[in-house]
């Protein structure tokens, strides 16, 4: 059902290493969001747009940063990974004229390990 | 601020047996919705169910239903007839739409998860 796909799916990089997470969706949606979620853990909120040129920082403080120019595409950009990055990654997107119903639709993650 | 507590880290159930996984919530917001999400070991989430705070009746989607009790503020998931397939992390999460929430701008907060086990 969920048509938003995330790249890449592992990533294993070194200190010090600059990398983008990518995350694109083809339902439409207005609203995307980046979830942060150690193993075994509950999800944070680290970023989220409302739209095009519109982002916003989430409850997690996260070093990351991230841009809007498409509606379709919400990239994710460490400038320096550390250790502490390592993480899973979580891209979603929702409907905004949903109101509280809103559903978010997962990708399938980006598992990142930082060396 | 919104919080979601889920009190049962992990369980193990017989096959066939029914479930229930606990979720109660704390929010001020005069309006707000209620989901659950499943996590597979492979890592994506998969929708499974919504109820909203005004909705009278238990929302019900196939084999999984929300007992919902607003004066208790707890929202559990039940699963009929588990399978060995429902075997999966389960989240508990929800939005609101009043200042708790910037009016809803913040996306859903998630509990820390049940991890579910079916044995055969």
């Amino acid at each position: 059902e969920a048509d938003i796909y995330q790249t890449p799916r592992y990533l294993v990089i070194g200190t010090g290493k600059k990398i983008t997470l990518e995350c694109s969706q083809t339902m439409g949606h207005d609203k995307m969001y980046w979830y942060q979620q150690d193993p075994g853990m509950e999800l944070h909120l680290i970023h989220y747009s409302y739209g095009v040129n519109s982002t916003e920082k989430g409850d997690l403080s996260s070093e990351s940063t991230v841009s809007r120019i498409r509606t379709e595409h919400f990239p994710l950009t460490l400038e320096s990974a550390r250790p502490s990055h390592t993480s899973q990654y979580l891209c979603a997107s929702s409907d905004l004229a949903q109101g509280n119903s809103e559903k978010l639709f997962f990708g399938s993650g980006t598992q990142l390990s930082v060396l | 601020a919104q919080k979601i507590t889920q009190t049962q880290p992990g369980m193990f159930v017989q096959e066939k047996e029914a479930v229930t996984l606990d979720c109660t919530y704390d929010t001020s917001d005069p309006s707000y919705g209620l989901f659950w999400y499943k996590q597979p070991s492979s890592g994506e989430m998969i929708f499974l169910i919504y109820q909203g705070s005004y909705d009278q009746q238990n929302a019900t989607e196939g084999r999984y239903s929300l007992n919902f009790q607003k004066a208790r503020k707890s929202a559990n998931l039940v699963i009929s007839a588990s399978q060995l397939g429902d075997s999966a992390m389960y989240f508990c999460a929800m939005r609101g739409d009043g200042p708790e929430s910037g009016g809803g701008a913040d996306g859903l907060t998630f509990g820390k998860g049940t991890h579910l086990i079916i044995q055969p």
